[in-house]
């Protein structure tokens, strides 16, 4: 099945970018997700990359996905202190949503 | 609307007693899950519901029962809780994406 693995932790000056990493190793990966997850709740969907796209750009965010390298990443420009939380990246399944796999999440902390 | 409802948001319950934890969702998603948290594991899969009617194990499925009610609900039972279970359970129904529930934090004693 599907392995997905991320960085522990990351931390940022407020105002710079962040770049969260992560690496899988299903190639038939339809979709890949990112979510994001701030203490005491939930899992809530960021963005997703269709899997024939190199790179997607959403307001602040960019995904960037490497197929050769199964590489895949998340971009944060201009972070802010509301942006530290757990970042997850997710793949897997034939199908949007299905079955995913998720990564360990990298936690970013974001200094004033 | 909703989104995608559970409850309890916590219980404790001692090793052998059972519980069920519900989940809702009112999106009209075919597809349900449930997945639990532990720390440094990220998510891992318990139980899906492809749709209304099926049900199949996922990656750590030993322990849990599930019930796909409705195409709204779809449950997860805990028929004999060990320490071992003590996590945080997310429910998620799918589209584009998971849409996850707000979670139950469970501890066994």
């Amino acid at each position: 099945g599907e392995d997905v693995e991320q960085s522990l932790f990351l931390s940022v000056r407020e105002g710079d970018s962040s770049v969260i990493n992560c690496t899988y190793t299903d190639s038939s990966s339809t979709y890949l997700y990112w979510y994001k997850q701030e203490p005491g709740a939930g899992l809530q969907l960021l963005t997703y990359i269709f899997s024939n796209m190199d790179m997607k750009q959403d307001q602040r965010l960019t995904v960037l996905l490497n197929k050769k390298d199964k590489h895949l990443s998340l971009r944060i420009a201009d972070t802010q202190t509301g942006d530290s939380a757990i970042y997850f990246c997710a793949g897997g399944g034939s199908a949007a949503g299905n079955k995913l796999t998720f990564g360990g999440g990298t936690r970013v902390l974001v200094k004033p | 609307n909703a989104g995608v409802t559970q409850t309890p948001k916590f219980q404790v319950l001692k090793t052998g007693q059972s519980m069920t934890l519900q989940c809702a969702q009112d999106m009209n998603h075919n597809s349900m899950y449930w997945y639990r948290q532990d720390p440094g594991m990220g998510l891992r899969l318990i139980y899906y519901s492809a749709s209304e009617g099926t049900t199949d194990k996922g990656e750590v499925p030993n322990g849990y029962n599930v019930s796909r009610l409705n195409k709204r609900e779809f449950s997860l039972r805990l028929e004999s809780a060990a320490p071992s279970q003590t996590s945080v359970y997310f429910c998620a129904s799918s589209e584009r994406g998971l849409n996850f529930g707000p979670g139950t934090r469970l501890l066994v004693l």
